[in-house]
C-alpha cells in the first residue's frame, strides 16, 4: 500500500469553478502535511504547509487536513487558467518528504 | 538569488553507460536533497545530505547510484552502469536546515532516458 494515495486526474474545471483536491495517507507518524504545485517542465513548488489537523487559508488556497480520517484536501478558489498544473499532496518535513503521484488540472478559460 | 539548478536538463544515454547528474543548491543551504519520479509512479525520496555528510540514503535503490557532495556545496548523483529501469526525472531540493525546516525548494530536474 502506497503511503499517500492520491487521484491522478486529470480534472478539467471552467475558470472560477471551486477545484477540491484530495489525497489520503496510512502511516500515523505523519505529522506535517503539504501541497506543492508542479507546472509542466519545472519542479514542484510549495503551496501549503500545515502541521497536525485543521485547516489553513492562503488567498484563494485552503488546505485542510482531518487526522481522525488520514485525509488531506486543497480547495482553489476561483480558479484561473494560471492554476492548471499538477498538484502533488505530500508529509513529512523537508528532510523527507513522501509524495503522492499527483493530480493533473487543467482551468478552461 | 538564484535557485536549486540542475545540469544536465535532459541525458539520453545507453544501457550500461554512466551518467553523472549535477546538482547546485541554493547558497547557504546546507541540506540538499535527491528525489526521483520513475514513469508513472510518485516522486520518491533517494537521499540527503547535511553538508558534506550524507544524513539519510534509505531511498538509494542499489549500489549502481552514488551520491557525493564534496565540500558540502554542489552534489553530484552518478549512476553506473545505467539500466533501463532508472530512467526518470530526478530532482534535487535544497533546505536552509534547523529547527522547523519544513520547505524544501526543488529544482527543474534532469530527465533521463535510458535506451
Amino acid at each position: 500500500q502506497k503511503e499517500v494515495e492520491q487521484d491522478p486526474g486529470p480534472l478539467s474545471v471552467p475558470e472560477g469553478a471551486i477545484v477540491s483536491l484530495n489525497c489520503t495517507y496510512s502511516n500515523s507518524a505523519f505529522q506535517y502535511f503539504m501541497w506543492y504545485r508542479q507546472y509542466s517542465r519545472k519542479g514542484p513548488e510549495l503551496l501549503m504547509y500545515t502541521y497536525s489537523s485543521g485547516n489553513k487559508e492562503d488567498g484563494r488556497f485552503t488546505a485542510q487536513v482531518d487526522k481522525s480520517s488520514k485525509y488531506i484536501s486543497l480547495f482553489i478558489r476561483d480558479s484561473q487558467p494560471s492554476d492548471s498544473a499538477t498538484y502533488l499532496c505530500g508529509s513529512g518535513s523537508a528532510r523527507q518528504l513522501t509524495f503522492g503521484s499527483g493530480t493533473q488540472l487543467t482551468v478552461l478559460p | 538569488e538564484a535557485g536549486v539548478t540542475q545540469f544536465p536538463s535532459h541525458s539520453v544515454i545507453e544501457k550500461g553507460q554512466t551518467v553523472t547528474l549535477r546538482c547546485d543548491p541554493i547558497s547557504g543551504h546546507d541540506n540538499l536533497y535527491w528525489y526521483r519520479r520513475v514513469m508513472g509512479k510518485e516522486i520518491k525520496f533517494l537521499l540527503h545530505f547535511v553538508k558534506e555528510s550524507k544524513q539519510d540514503e534509505s531511498g538509494m535503490p542499489n549500489n549502481r547510484f552514488l551520491a557525493e557532495r564534496t565540500g558540502g556545496t554542489y552534489s553530484t548523483l552518478k549512476v553506473q552502469p545505467a539500466e533501463l529501469e532508472d530512467s526518470g526525472v530526478y530532482f534535487c531540493a535544497s533546505s536552509l536546515g534547523g529547527q522547523g525546516d519544513t520547505e524544501a525548494f526543488f529544482g527543474q530536474g534532469t530527465r533521463l532516458t535510458v535506451v
